[in-house]
């Protein structure tokens, strides 16, 4: 089934550093993908999507590349601040199967000044 | 963009009490929302899929009798956590498909914090 792998956190980063977080996924189709974003005591927002294979996403100064030979949606930011501070999410979502998501389990991300 | 509100966004209840909580889909209709909970630190876990116009579909492990689900009408559904105990202290999110763009992106309220005492 389908099923996505997402890199353990937590993360610590000082302000200004670089930022990737992995992601892999399995389906069975040709799945969207997806980074979400949850700050403390919100709900989740939508970050940046991929709908096909390399596709990039990209919001807020986040990129993530769709890899379909890898497999892999990694989110990548060049210069971190401590307003990224929060809990990421990547997630996958299959055409034709009632949009049901699969997500990971979710990484946390500290930035420190 | 279309947007999921989620009320109350916090409640604090007595054990053995129960609570209600709503989500609504303001400028689109939702023929499907998802019902998650969130353990601290957790992953989401899906509850269960709200479809309107008929009965919940509930994923394995979770009690349907404890966790009634009613989607009454295109924007409205409701979870309601029967007789409430300390265990079920914890953060439910609601979510709705996009059904009319090709990614069905899924759009989430705000988030519900349950807490029972």
């Amino acid at each position: 089934g389908d099923s996505v792998t997402q890199m353990e956190g937590p993360v610590t980063l000082s302000e200004e550093a670089f930022l990737t977080i992995n992601c892999t996924y399995t389906a069975t189709g040709y799945p969207s993908l997806f980074w979400y974003v949850q700050y403390p005591g919100e709900g989740l927002q939508l970050l940046l999507k991929a709908t096909k294979a390399d596709d990039k996403g990209s919001n807020k100064g986040f990129e993530a590349t769709y890899r379909k030979e890898t497999t892999s949606f990694h989110l990548e930011k060049g210069s971190v601040q401590v307003s990224d501070s929060a809990v990421y999410f990547c997630a996958l979502s299959e055409r034709g199967t009632g949009n049901q998501f699969y997500f990971g389990t979710g990484t946390s991300l500290t930035v420190i000044p | 963009g279309a947007v999921v509100s989620q009320h109350p966004s916090r409640v604090i209840c007595k054990s053995g009490t129960s609570v209600k909580i709503e989500c609504r889909s303001l400028d689109f209709q939702a023929t499907t929302m998802f019902w998650y909970r969130q353990f601290p630190k957790k992953s989401l876990m899906l509850m269960a899929t709200s479809n309107e116009g008929s009965k919940a579909t509930y994923e394995q492990g979770v009690e349907k009798d404890k966790f009634l689900i009613n989607h009454a009408s295109l924007t409205l559904s409701t979870l309601t956590v029967t007789s409430a105990h300390p265990e079920d202290s914890s953060f439910y999110i609601c979510s709705a498909p996009n059904l009319a763009g090709a990614t069905g992106e899924l759009f989430f309220g705000e988030g519900s914090r349950l807490t029972v005492l």
